[in-house]
């Protein structure tokens, strides 16, 4: 059974910072692994989606990584913002088309200082 | 172009009583999910349904149902509901084409009392 662990469950970090929360998987046998943002109370927006063939995937401010080998996936934040306040999620998906199911982690709370 | 949009966004019902959560995918996606996140956790996987089948279920009570119409959206129903099933209930779309990145919609808040 695939089981997802993301340390620590909580972080708080001056403005202007870099920071990494980590992601880690039971499970190598995964097709690819997303990363999510989830603002209180509201839905999942995807970051970053790293296929099991790659090893990283930037979008501006962000950098993801995937070792498949140990088991793990960081996210980079560069240059914290207030507005980067939410909860982190990382997903894997072993998927056989047409039967797609994520396991998530149960997220790292980020609060940016001003 | 419209995300995935779900409705009602709250809802609140009674021990017993049965509720229909209706999600619409993003135009063109055929696959729909149904995810329950309980407050503090990760979501977690209820059903996959892909051209109207029903290709994965989570370890969810039988009375936990779902259904997809053939314009790709989707219905979840509840029966008997307990104080337990209180939740944000996330729908998902995915496309035909790997690497079948899921897109969520803004959830339904359902109370329990």
């Amino acid at each position: 059974k695939q089981e997802v662990t993301q340390i620590p469950a909580a972080l708080s970090v001056p403005e202007g910072e870099n920071l990494v929360l980590n992601c880690s998987f039971t499970d190598s046998a995964i097709y690819n692994l997303q990363w999510f943002r989830q603002d209180p109370g509201k839905g999942l927006t995807s970051l970053l989606l790293i296929q099991s063939s790659q090893r990283e995937q930037t979008s501006g401010r962000l950098n993801a990584s995937l070792d498949k080998s140990s088991g793990r996936s960081t996210l980079y934040i560069a240059a914290s913002q207030p507005g980067d306040s939410a909860t982190y999620l990382c997903a894997v998906i072993i998927s056989n088309f047409g039967n797609e199911k994520l396991t998530f982690g149960t997220g790292t709370r980020l609060t940016i200082i001003p | 172009d419209a995300g995935v949009t779900q409705s009602p966004t709250h809802l609140i019902k009674t021990r017993g009583q049965h509720v229909t959560l209706r999600c619409s995918p993003i135009s063109g996606h055929k696959s729909v999910s149904w995810y329950q996140q309980v407050l503090g956790q990760g979501p977690q996987f209820i059903f996959q349904y892909y051209e109207k089948e029903e290709r994965g279920r989570g370890n969810f009570p039988d009375r936990f149902s779902a259904r997809q119409f053939p314009n790709y959206s989707s219905e979840l129903n509840v029966n008997a509901l307990l104080l337990g099933d209180s939740a944000l209930y996330l729908c998902a779309s995915s496309g035909t084409a790997y690497p079948y990145e899921q897109y969520f919609g803004p959830g339904t808040r359902l109370t329990v009392t």
